[in-house]
């Protein structure tokens, strides 16, 4: 079956720091990979997506590719701000297979000033 | 440009009585989803909806169950509720199969049973 593992938090940075989610997954069919958000209290937003290797999703200053090789879809951003601390969700939906999307467990991350 | 809605934000309700969260999607999606969310759980699938009045199991159904009267309108019910229940829930609508486009969230709902 389908699985999404993401690297556990809570990950604490400095304003300013580099910041990487490690995410990697399998997948049976030919899946789509998203990076969701959610900010406190609230429920969970699209932050980018990739259909298809090599793709790169881009959103608010945040990137992720589609590395088919390595089976991964790593969210980085160069520069985090204190609005950035939030749970991330890593997910795949297999376009192929079942449509239930598969979701990480989320990773907390809290940036200070 | 609200898509999925969730009736309440925050709920607070005694053990024992019967509890209703409300969902609604304005994307005319034949699927719909409750997950409760917990922390170092991740987000776990209580039960779907493909369609009107079709309903599937998720991962931990028991102690729930769903109504699906109409297509927008997709409800999670506690029969019982217990304090194990306390939990955040949240309803998705994902996108039909064979798309690639993501899952739509309603704000969720914060149940507190005492």
């Amino acid at each position: 079956g389908n699985s999404v593992t993401q690297m556990e938090g809570p990950v604490t940075l400095s304003e300013e720091a580099f910041l990487t989610i490690n995410c990697t997954y399998t997948a049976t069919g030919y899946p789509s990979l998203f990076w969701y958000v959610q900010y406190p209290g609230e429920g969970l937003q699209l932050l980018l997506k990739a259909t298809k290797a090599d793709d790169k999703g881009s959103n608010k200053g945040f990137e992720a590719t589609y590395r088919k090789e390595t089976t991964s879809f790593h969210l980085e951003k160069g520069s985090v701000q204190v609005s950035d601390s939030a749970v991330y969700f890593c997910a795949l939906s297999d376009r192929g297979g079942s449509y239930i999307p598969t979701f990480g467990r989320g990773t907390s991350l809290i940036v200070h000033p | 440009d609200v898509k999925v809605t969730q009736s309440s934000r925050y709920l607070v309700k005694r053990t024992g009585e019967k509890v209703f969260l409300e969902c609604v999607q304005d994307m005319d999606h034949e699927n719909m989803f409750w997950y409760r969310q917990d922390p170092g759980l991740g987000l776990r699938l209580i039960y779907f909806s493909y369609d009107v009045k079709m309903k599937e199991k998720g991962d931990i159904p028991e102690g729930y169950s769903v109504s699906r009267e109409k297509k927008e309108r997709f409800s999670l019910i506690l029969e019982s509720a217990s304090t194990n229940q306390t939990s955040m829930y949240l309803c998705a609508s994902p996108p039909p199969q064979g798309t690639n486009t993501e899952a739509f969230f309603g704000q969720g709902t914060r149940l507190t049973v005492v």
